[in-house]
């Protein structure tokens, strides 16, 4: 599976979106883009995935450049629940999921 | 998606014993995998759950540290066997859905070894 980057820690303010970048420059054609989060001493909570189009969901939008490799995850509202490490991931292999450090996004009032 | 449920969800293990954890599921499903969290760390896929047949497991974990059993589609356990201080970790289950392409996580298992 494609290796990511991600920044480590991002800070946002309650209300307003959240821009979450995710560099993956060795993916390859049959690789999905997935995101997760894990809220503190939780098990981790499947966001959003995506191919090549961007996609939206009720948590959020994937926004896949078209080279693919880079991504953004948006959370359109961020509210202080959010607050969370946020894990790109990239695989073609169902379930085996490599997981990163990922980003620590804190969301303050 | 599928609802898991993790038994124990935590537990104090002195060392040298062993513990089993338990994966219930709410619905059949194919690919049953084992993850371990450790303090501060990311998430490590430990093995696959092969229904009828030995785990699969992944590159630095053995069968007889970490014995896996899957006697059906809905069913899974891990155990950590003769365990150290270094196995303290958040052990999770998760499950594939075929049908939305998503892996779906238990709440995990936390075991502190002492």
């Amino acid at each position: 599976d494609a290796k990511t980057t991600q920044p480590p820690s991002m800070d946002c303010a309650e209300g307003r979106a959240a821009n979450l970048p995710c560099n993956h420059s060795t993916i390859s054609g049959n690789e999905y883009v997935y995101w997760y989060r894990q809220i503190h001493s939780q098990g981790p909570q499947y966001i959003i995935h995506g191919l090549k189009n961007n996609e939206t969901n009720e948590m959020a939008s994937l926004i896949i450049t078209e080279d693919r490799k880079s991504s953004t995850l948006i959370l359109p509202h961020a509210t202080l629940r959010d607050t969370a490490v946020y894990y790109c991931i990239v695989t073609d292999s169902w379930g085996k999921l490599q997981f990163g450090a990922g980003t620590q996004v804190v969301v303050t009032p | 998606s599928a609802v898991i449920s993790q038994k124990p969800s935590r537990d104090i293990c002195q060392r040298g014993t062993s513990l089993t954890i338990q994966c219930q599921v709410d619905s059949q499903v194919t690919m049953m995998f084992w993850y371990r969290q450790q303090p501060g760390q990311s998430l490590t896929l430990i093995a696959t759950a092969n229904q009828g047949s030995e785990a699969t497991y992944e590159s630095g974990f053995v069968i007889d540290k970490f014995p896996i059993s899957r006697p059906n589609l809905t069913f899974s356990t891990l155990t950590v066997s003769n365990m150290s201080p270094e196995d303290s970790s958040i052990y999770l289950c998760s499950v594939w859905s075929s049908g939305a392409n998503v892996l779906t996580f238990g709440a995990g298992s936390r075991l502190t070894v002492l």
